[in-house]
């Protein structure tokens, strides 16, 4: 069972629209991360949120951490073909507990 | 800079056979992880450890061995392959703890037959 429940898990999207995934938790997390993998790499962070309610943003991608620390969503405002990748979500229950992640988000956007 | 260093890339192993994947990173990291990522089930840890000497199971630890000698290295072994260890295998390192930014290596994709 995945502590981290992560939606949709395939998303297919044309070049300009918009997208967001979700990551969802039953469990309060002191913080929580999102990486990016491309094919044959490792994951690479994007961005860590760390207070509830706070909404992080990196050129396109718009990140927010759920008030009670739950949950978090990932949005992408006119998605471009070089967004294509496993978006995963990784918490952590407190300062020194272990990193769970999701099982990833799947975006492909084509031309 | 190198960062996370993983090999091999590839590997195809037979049921029974031992084998140790290698990670070392340059970063003076403290913190030093291993994951096996499987489809549909995301990443999960396997061993870690918060420093030289000191080593702690994840997970999914069953299977698997690892020391951490110096602050550089952190193999894993695989005692006695079977078909279920068949995953990508990714090491992370962080400076201290599991909070931070995560480094990754580029992955070892094994198959076990």
């Amino acid at each position: 069972t995945q502590l981290l429940e992560q939606s949709p898990q395939f998303l297919s999207i044309q070049e300009g629209e918009n997208l967001t995934v979700y990551c969802n938790s039953s469990s309060v997390f002191s913080s929580l991360q999102w990486y990016r993998q491309e094919p044959g790499e490792g994951p690479v962070l994007l961005v860590t949120v760390v207070t509830g309610g706070e909404v992080k943003k990196l050129k396109r991608l718009t990140f927010q951490f759920g008030d009670a620390r739950k949950d978090s969503s990932l949005h992408i405002t006119a998605a471009q073909p070089g967004d294509t990748g496993l978006y995963l979500c990784a918490g952590a229950p407190d300062s020194w507990g272990k990193l769970q992640f999701g099982a990833g988000t799947q975006v492909v956007v084509t031309p | 800079n190198a960062g996370v260093t993983q090999t091999p890339k590839f590997q195809v192993l037979k049921t029974g056979q031992s084998m140790t994947l290698q990670c070392a990173q340059d970063m003076n990291h403290e913190y030093m992880s291993w994951y096996r990522q499987d489809p549909g089930m995301g990443l999960r840890l396997i061993h870690y450890s918060v420093g030289a000497g000191i080593t702690d199971q994840g997970e999914v630890p069953n299977g698997y061995n690892v020391s951490r000698s110096t602050t550089e290295d952190f193999p894993l072994r695989l005692l006695s392959a079977a078909p279920s260890q068949t995953s990508v295998y990714f090491c992370a390192s962080s400076l201290t703890g599991t909070n931070e930014k995560l480094f990754f290596g580029s992955g070892t994709q094994l198959s076990v037959l």
